[in-house]
């Protein structure tokens, strides 16, 4: 069964860029359209986007401008790269799989706290 | 717009049952949604998918405790016989074409 580990810097500086790795283990990533999701504190689930295997992506408008979701199919990496970062930001953050016409994410990642603070 | 609505929070005694709304958006009442389960401290997991036509599918290991079932507009998550280990916020979501949704979560308190 697929599984999922993010990993990345725990503390970001405001103005910097937040990055994160999701590594995909006991599976490929073929097939699958992969996201990036957070959880602000005390807030909901929010989607940032996702990246096809076959390269294709697709963010959510209101990030749309600072996002970066790619592949790195020899390592099984799926990457985040969020610029410009304020307090806002600071979330837990989740990668997950969909199998597209099957939207809904399944595996999902344990996900990692990004603190953003000077 | 792809929109779910679901209520802030539900609460339950031990051992009985509870049921879980969310609600799609006008225009959209025949689009499936997806349940899953963020317990405090760990990852959310998958439960559950629902169609109007209230054809489903569940993720692996979860127990028979839970259901779902769908009528009009709405579609809904059934919890029986709860448990201490239920008490976590629970997310509807669906997908479209370029975009995925999440509800705004119902958080679940088991009394």
């Amino acid at each position: 069964q697929v599984q999922l580990q993010e990993s990345g810097p725990g503390l970001v500086k405001p103005s910097e860029a937040l990055s994160l790795t999701c590594t995909v283990f006991r599976g490929s990533i073929s097939n699958y359209y992969w996201s990036w999701i957070r959880q602000p504190p005390g807030k909901g689930l929010e989607w940032i986007g996702y990246v096809h295997y076959t390269g294709r992506t697709i963010y959510d408008p209101s990030l749309k401008s600072r996002v970066t979701i790619s592949l790195d199919t020899s390592k099984n990496h799926i990457s985040l790269r969020l610029n410009s970062v304020t307090a806002a930001d600071t979330a837990v953050y989740y990668c997950a799989g969909d199998l597209g016409s099957s939207g809904w994410f399944d595996p999902w990642g344990q996900g990692t706290l990004v603190t953003v603070s000077s | 717009q792809l929109v779910l609505t679901q209520s802030p929070s539900a609460s339950a005694s031990l051992g009985a049952s509870v049921k879980l709304t969310c609600t799609l958006s006008s225009g959209h009442s025949n689009s499936a949604i997806a349940w899953h389960q963020l317990q405090p401290d760990k990852g959310p997991r998958y439960l559950m998918t629902v169609h109007s036509d209230g054809r489903h599918s569940k993720g692996d290991g979860i127990p028979d405790r839970f259901s779902v079932s769908s009528s009009g507009a709405e579609r809904y998550l059934t919890i029986s016989t709860l448990q201490s280990e239920d008490e976590a916020e629970y997310y509807c979501q669906t997908w479209g074409t370029g975009t995925r949704v999440f509800g705004g979560g119902t958080k679940l308190t088991v009394l």
